[in-house]
């Protein structure tokens, strides 16, 4: 079983959607949980990052993290053609900056104009 | 947020030869880098953990002769290919984290014929 576990897709969208993200994952010990952006041929961008569990909202963007049934998931409100990526979910034992990122695979997102 | 300039964005060469592809925290000092391997529409696998002044941890199965890295200061970290093959062929990634947020570099893309 993999430590995260996170549908590939491919999702398809219309414009003004709203979008759910969503990852599971094993290790209860995981307490920093992270969203990431990629475009094609781009490294990953930053979305947002929650510590334990709880809601965090960004603008159009809202991360959730339930650590009692060890998911995450992360919406995307009024979607635009420009939110067209891949999205990888990631998380970390530790605050740490020595600690290392265990990702899920990534879902490709489609929004369709 | 903090920037990781990676360099160079692609490169081309001949079996045989060796590559070498910087990543530069530019405005915050890494302790710690990360380089990741990405195939195709597959998520980030982590190579390595680059430690300034001393020696990287190799994730299992990653060759050190084969993937030699080198983190002689707090800004810079190095990953050189030597004798690069075609199966070699692939995206790379650095990554540098500052306090709870892990930034990356915009991607190597890396073409052995």
């Amino acid at each position: 079983q993999k430590e995260v576990e996170q549908d590939p897709g491919p999702l398809s969208v219309p414009e003004g959607a709203i979008v759910s993200l969503n990852c599971t994952y094993s290790n209860s010990a995981f307490q920093y949980f992270m969203w990431y952006r990629q475009y094609s041929r781009k490294g990953p961008e930053l979305l947002m990052y929650t510590y334990s569990s709880g809601n965090k909202e960004d603008g159009r963007f809202t991360a959730q993290v339930d650590k009692s049934s060890k998911y995450i998931s992360l919406f995307i409100r009024d979607s635009q053609p420009s939110d067209s990526a891949t999205y990888l979910c990631a998380m970390t034992l530790y605050g740490g900056a020595t600690n290392k990122l265990i990702f899920g695979t990534g879902t490709l997102l489609a929004v369709q104009p | 947020g903090a920037v990781v300039s990676q360099h160079p964005s692609w490169v081309i060469c001949k079996s045989g030869t060796s590559v070498k592809i910087e990543c530069r925290s530019l405005d915050f000092q890494a302790t710690t880098m990360f380089w990741y391997r990405q195939f195709p529409k597959q998520s980030l696998m982590l190579m390595a953990t680059s430690n300034e002044g001393s020696k990287a941890t190799y994730e299992q199965g990653v060759e050190k002769d084969k993937f030699l890295i080198n983190h002689a200061s707090l800004t810079l970290s190095t990953l050189t290919v030597t004798s690069a093959h075609p199966e070699d062929s692939s995206f790379y990634i650095c990554s540098a984290r500052e306090k709870l947020e892990a930034f990356f570099g915009q991607g190597t893309r890396l073409t052995v014929v």
